[in-house]
């Protein structure tokens, strides 16, 4: 089955500390990859997406993630985290680009 | 781009009633999904739209809910006989519907069953 593997489901870290979230995703021959946070009562936010070309993807907020094909992974990264970096975030995988399927997410807590 | 807008924001309704719920999608985007989000999981998909044809349902879509998106631009979910299991958050996300661009999702719509 097409899925999306989130393997920590909480992340606890201390302020300007790096962050790394993990996802994992079923392969196929072709894979879209996107990161979505979400903040309480709130729709889910892009923080960045992979459709092709350059592995290393930067997004917004100083997020950057990584396609790595032979290991189906698309990890999260952030050098150094803020307060305000508390949230839930989704990986989600396309693989036709009709269909999007989600990640059960990663709470992350930024501890001051 | 004013966003996906999703009305109303909070339902609390009793079991058995049925309920309404609107999205607004971004004007240019002809795509629009709703999905299903329970505390502590990812949205489920439950159906999408290109333009005004309904193009899939998932299974998780019991008779009980009805999706529409009569002229192509808003949509509406309804849930009739509403249980306590209906009790999510539900959301909605329009897409241009092709360059594999991503989701564009509103706020949602809380939904308390009582």
């Amino acid at each position: 089955a097409q899925s999306v593997t989130q393997l920590d489901s909480q992340v606890p870290v201390f302020e300007e500390a790096p962050v790394e979230l993990r996802c994992n995703y079923s392969s196929s021959v072709s894979v879209y990859l996107f990161w979505y946070v979400q903040y309480p009562n709130q729709g889910l936010q892009l923080l960045l997406k992979y459709l092709s070309g350059s592995t290393l993807v930067k997004g917004i907020n100083g997020f950057e993630a990584e396609f790595n094909k032979s290991q189906t992974s698309f990890h999260l990264r952030k050098p150094s985290v803020h307060i305000s970096d508390t949230a839930e975030y989704f990986c989600a995988v396309s693989y036709t680009g009709n269909q999007f399927y989600f990640g059960t997410g990663t709470s992350l807590t930024v501890i001051p | 781009d004013t966003g996906v807008s999703q009305n109303p924001r909070h339902k609390i309704t009793k079991r058995g009633q049925n309920v309404t719920f609107r999205c607004d999608p971004i004007s240019e985007h002809n795509r629009l999904y709703w999905y299903r989000q329970t505390l502590g999981q990812g949205p489920e998909f439950l159906t999408y739209f290109q333009n005004e044809a309904q193009l899939e349902k998932s299974r998780l879509l019991s008779d009980r809910f009805s999706a529409e998106r009569p002229k192509g631009s808003f949509s509406t979910l309804e849930i009739q006989r509403t249980e306590q299991g209906d009790s999510a958050m539900y959301l909605c996300a329009s897409t241009r519907g092709h360059d594999n661009s991503p989701l564009h999702f509103g706020n949602g719509t809380r939904l308390t069953v009582t």
